[in-house]
């Protein structure tokens, strides 16, 4: 059975750091490609971020390219998320996602989430 | 980034009836589009990709269409698990890009 752990969430002061992980088991996970996705609280959907299991390319949102790093250890079968800089607006729930098959950038399994809060 | 607007905003509908969803993006993204489901509290789940696919366990009451700029989720009668927001998502451009969503709530 798929599953993913995210942890790493907390308040954090606007311009600070923090670094999600999210821990999978229950499948290959050098060959998923995997993401990020947030919702802010009473918000919808919104894609941050994305690695490839190949090759470890990696994808950013307009919104946080230059401030979030996302890197990947497959012998650890672990999925980081380095969020630099942080501002008000990186307040959300961040999920960490699978894709649906080894060739797809859809998000086939869903973590829980971990929270983010940016306040001062 | 390719802009995908989710209709109607709210849909009213009582159990037993059809649904239909609405996603209209701002260039073609070929079939390359997918439907979510989040329920209150919970992950979102994939219902449907590449346009018209069902993933693995999903209802046959749920059917997706469309290509191009304009896409369709169908409920075909609504069961009183079915009442949740509904996402769509476009993976042929990066970055990849949400909906707004439609809320499909009990009449």
């Amino acid at each position: 059975e798929v599953h993913l752990l995210e942890s790493g969430g907390g308040l954090v002061q606007p311009g600070g750091s923090l670094r999600l992980s999210c821990a999978a088991s229950g499948f290959t996970f050098s060959s998923y490609a995997m993401s990020w996705v947030r919702q802010a609280p009473g918000k919808g959907l919104e894609w941050v971020s994305a690695i490839s299991g190949s090759d470890s390319s990696t994808y950013y949102a307009d919104s946080v390219k230059g401030r979030f790093t996302i890197s990947r250890d497959n012998s650890k079968n672990t999925l980081n998320l380095q969020m630099n800089s942080l501002r008000d607006e990186d307040t959300a729930l961040y999920y960490c996602a699978k894709g649906a098959s080894t060739s797809s950038w859809y998000e086939g399994h869903w973590g829980q989430g971990t929270l983010v809060t940016v306040s001062s | 980034e390719i802009v995908l607007t989710q209709s109607p905003a709210t849909l009213s509908l009582s159990p037993g009836e059809r649904a239909t969803l609405s996603c209209r993006a701002g260039q073609s993204v070929s079939s390359n589009l997918a439907w979510y489901q989040q329920k209150p509290g919970q992950a979102p789940r994939l219902l449907i990709y590449d346009a018209s696919n069902r993933a693995t366990g999903i209802p046959a009451r749920f059917s997706g269409s469309g290509s191009g700029t304009d896409f369709t989720l169908t409920i075909s009668s609504l069961e009183p698990e079915d009442f949740a927001v509904y996402y769509c998502q476009q993976r042929i451009n990066w970055p990849l890009t949400f909906g707004g969503g439609t809320k499909v709530e009990i009449k």
